[in-house]
C-alpha cells in the first residue's frame, strides 16, 4: 500500500522556468511533509516542509503548497537551476516520527 | 555544526554473514532513523530510536535489529545476510521525539553488497 506517491517518474525543464514536482498521499493522519533531494549514492538533502496547519511555505526558490483537501503537495523551483537536476522525494509523517516517503521524481534542467 | 556520519562507506559481506553499521547523529539529535534503499525501489522505513529506546521498526525481520547507546548514536545490525539485502542503507537523525514537525537530516549512507 503506497501512502505517497509520486507519479511523474522523470521531469525535464528548462533553465530558469519553473519545475512543479508533485506529490499525492492517502492518509489522512499525515501531518509533516518534507522535500528531499537526492543524487545516487548519496543521503537525502533536506529542502523544505510545512506542516498540515499551512497551506504555503517559502525558502528562497523552494515553494511548497499543500491542500488537505485533495491530499495533494507541490514544490515550486522559480527559476531552475543546472544544479537543481536530481531525484526529489517527498515524504510525510505522522507527529514528527518515521518518514514514509514517495518513490521519487527524477527532475531533469535543460540549459 | 557536523553532519549526520556513517560508516563504513561500503560494506562487503557474503550471504550468511553478519553486517554491522553505524551512525553518529548531529549533536543535540536524540533520535536516530534507519532507512533501505535497494535498487530501484524507493527509501524503506527500517527502524527508530529515540533516548536509547526502540520506538518504532518497519516491515523488516527479525534479522534486521540495532542499538542505541547513551551518546546516542546508533548500530544498525543485519544477521544471516541474504543477497536482497544488498542496499544503500542511510540514516537520519532529528532532534527529541515528541516535538512536532522534526526535520530528519540524513548521513552519506553505507553501501552494503552481498555476495
Amino acid at each position: 500500500d503506497q501512502q505517497v506517491k509520486q507519479n511523474s517518474p522523470s521531469l525535464s525543464v528548462q533553465e530558469g522556468r519553473i519545475s512543479i514536482l508533485n506529490c499525492d498521499y492517502t492518509n489522512s493522519m499525515f501531518d509533516y511533509f518534507l522535500w528531499y533531494k537526492k543524487y545516487p549514492a548519496e543521503g537525502p538533502t533536506f529542502l523544505i516542509s510545512i506542516s498540515s496547519i499551512k497551506d504555503k511555505n517559502e525558502d528562497g526558490r523552494f515553494t511548497v503548497f499543500l491542500n488537505k483537501s485533495a491530499k495533494h503537495l507541490s514544490l515550486h523551483i522559480v527559476p531552475s537551476q543546472p544544479g537543481d537536476s536530481a531525484v526529489y522525494f517527498c515524504a510525510a509523517s505522522v507527529f514528527g516520527e518515521k518518514l514514509t516517503f514517495g518513490t521519487g521524481t527524477r527532475l531533469t534542467i535543460i540549459p | 555544526e557536523a553532519g549526520v556520519t556513517q560508516s563504513p562507506t561500503h560494506l562487503i559481506k557474503t550471504r550468511g554473514q553478519q553486517a554491522t553499521l553505524r551512525c553518529s547523529p548531529i549533536s543535540g539529535h536524540t533520535s536516530v532513523y534507519w532507512y533501505q534503499q535497494a535498487l530501484g525501489l524507493g527509501l524503506q522505513f527500517l527502524l527508530w530510536y529515540d533516548e536509547g529506546e526502540e520506538r518504532n521498526r518497519g516491515n523488516f525481520p527479525p534479522r534486521f535489529s540495532g542499538r542505541q547507546f547513551p551518546n546516542y548514536s546508533s548500530e544498525l545490525n543485519v544477521n544471516a545476510l541474504e543477497l536482497e539485502d544488498s542496499a544503500l542503507y542511510l540514516c537520519a537523525s532529528s532532534r527529541r521525539q515528541g516535538e512536532a514537525y522534526n526535520e530528519q537530516f540524513f548521513g552519506p549512507g553505507t553501501r552494503l553488497t552481498v555476495l
